[in-house]
């Protein structure tokens, strides 16, 4: 069984701050993971993922994520937030036994970006 | 081309009509998806088709009819829908349905069933 939890369902940030969006999950065996953005009215884009190879893996638009095995986290940064990145984020997980049919999305996590 | 795209934007029907919703990609992809996404929630999986055979059915009931005449579409035909059904529905591809593939979204339609 797989499963991913995002704590916070709704993060605030000024432009320019720091954006940490955390995800953590758990799967009984070595798991895929994703990132995806939604924006208002539109469907689902992949900003990064994990599947093998180096853990700190660079997504699009800026963001980057950290694959912590020991911590089973794979939080989503941002150095310097836009206002252009409010929108939600989804964490998601699969893993290699299954097909893409076992990809779990988290609850997602709203990020505003204020002025 | 890495579009997937997804016809009509928004749908609105009574609970009698009969209505379909198309998808289309032309990347190639051998698997593509229906999700179901309910405001401020995040998608549900409802099928999946790999190389234009159906090969998910997440329990969904059978108002939902989805069809894949071919590789590059995939139709959701709806009857008798429920006001519970009002979401966003979206399609999705990938290259050949593995777990550590890309998933390519539409825009979505966005169904209320009145």
């Amino acid at each position: 069984a797989q499963s991913v939890t995002q704590l916070g369902s709704h993060v605030s940030v000024s432009e320019g701050a720091l954006v940490l969006l955390r995800c953590n999950y758990s799967s009984s065996v070595p798991p895929y993971l994703f990132w995806y953005v939604q924006y208002p009215n539109q469907g689902l884009q992949l900003l990064l993922k994990y599947t093998t190879g180096a853990t700190l893996v660079k997504g699009i638009n800026g963001f980057e994520a950290e694959f912590k095995k020991s911590e089973t986290s794979f939080h989503l940064t941002k150095p310097s937030a836009h206002m252009s990145d409010a929108a939600e984020y989804f964490c998601a997980v699969s893993h290699s036994s299954g097909s893409a049919r076992q990809l779990t999305f988290g609850s997602g996590t709203q990020l505003t970006v204020l002025p | 081309d890495t579009e997937v795209t997804q016809t009509p934007k928004h749908l609105v029907m009574g609970m009698t009509n009969k209505k379909s919703l198309k998808c289309e990609q032309h990347m190639g992809h051998r698997a593509m998806y229906w999700y179901k996404q309910k405001a401020k929630k995040p998608p549900e999986l409802m099928f999946v088709y790999s190389y234009e055979k159906l090969s998910i059915n997440e329990s969904v009931p059978s108002r939902f009819s989805p069809e894949c005449p071919n590789s590059s579409l995939l139709n959701l035909h709806l009857h008798a829908l429920q006001p519970e059904d009002s979401a966003l529905y979206l399609c999705a591809s990938s290259q050949s349905g593995t777990a550590n593939e890309k998933l390519f979204f539409g825009s979505g339609t966005q169904l209320s069933v009145l």
